[in-house]
């Protein structure tokens, strides 16, 4: 099973530049998230979609976007990447199948450090 | 306004000393509670979780959280701690509805002294 895949692992960015992180799921799971992660401040959501087609901002959703055209792939766009988005991302996607039985709980991806220079 | 406070930001324990972590919530309702490990440079993994029913939940490692509606906490529990699990701690909520967002405590970083 591969779960939840990110890529890339690592990378550097001069300010202006844009990317793509890419995320991809293979649980058919609807829920699909992206976090970033700062030295204390936990994981903070930036987007998530309920779906493919439908998508809505999180806490930190500014100089980011995303789309969900499929139930697999779940994208994060930096368009001008800023020192201030040097991070590590995580994407996670969830399902709940059986909530009364606790058949519930979220997958995450290994993460990508991504450095804004 | 919702949250969840871990109110350690840091804490260091000897090996085999008990642990106690905490983790509080504010929320209308009683959400999905998690609790998650993190070593350096490595990604999340889930040590327990709670839904509903028992209130003592045991989890991996040898962890238990125990869920208290009255006071909104979900606090993680170890009786004797091991040098390897030395790593930083995140309690997670999630609301229960339509989009499920699991929203994270700021952590807290556990050293472990021999």
């Amino acid at each position: 099973n591969a779960g939840v895949t990110q890529t890339p692992k690592f990378r550097i960015l001069k300010i202006g530049q844009s990317m793509t992180l890419q995320c991809t799921q293979d649980m058919n799971h609807n829920y699909m998230y992206w976090y970033r992660q700062d030295p204390g401040m936990g994981l903070k959501l930036i987007y998530y979609s309920v779906g493919a087609g439908i998508t809505d901002k999180g806490e930190v959703p500014n100089g980011y976007n995303v789309s969900r055209s499929t139930t697999e792939d779940f994208p994060l766009r930096l368009e001008l990447a800023a020192p201030s988005q040097t991070s590590v991302y995580f994407c996670a996607s969830s399902y709940f199948r059986d909530n009364l039985k606790g058949n519930y709980g979220y997958t995450f991806g290994s993460g990508t450090r991504l450095t804004v220079v | 306004a919702q949250s969840v406070t871990q109110p350690d930001i840091h804490i260091t324990v000897s090996e085999g000393a008990s642990l106690e972590l905490r983790c509080n919530y504010s929320y209308g309702a009683t959400p999905y509670l998690f609790w998650y490990v993190q070593s350096p440079g490595q990604g999340l993994q889930l040590l327990l979780k709670y839904f509903s029913g028992d209130t003592l939940v045991q989890g991996i490692k040898g962890f238990e959280a125990e869920f208290k509606r009255s006071q909104s906490s979900f606090n993680l529990r170890k009786p004797s701690v091991h040098w390897s699990d030395a790593a930083e701690y995140f309690c997670a909520v999630a609301l229960r509805g339509a989009t499920n967002k699991l929203i994270f405590g700021t952590g807290t970083l556990l050293a472990v002294q021999p």
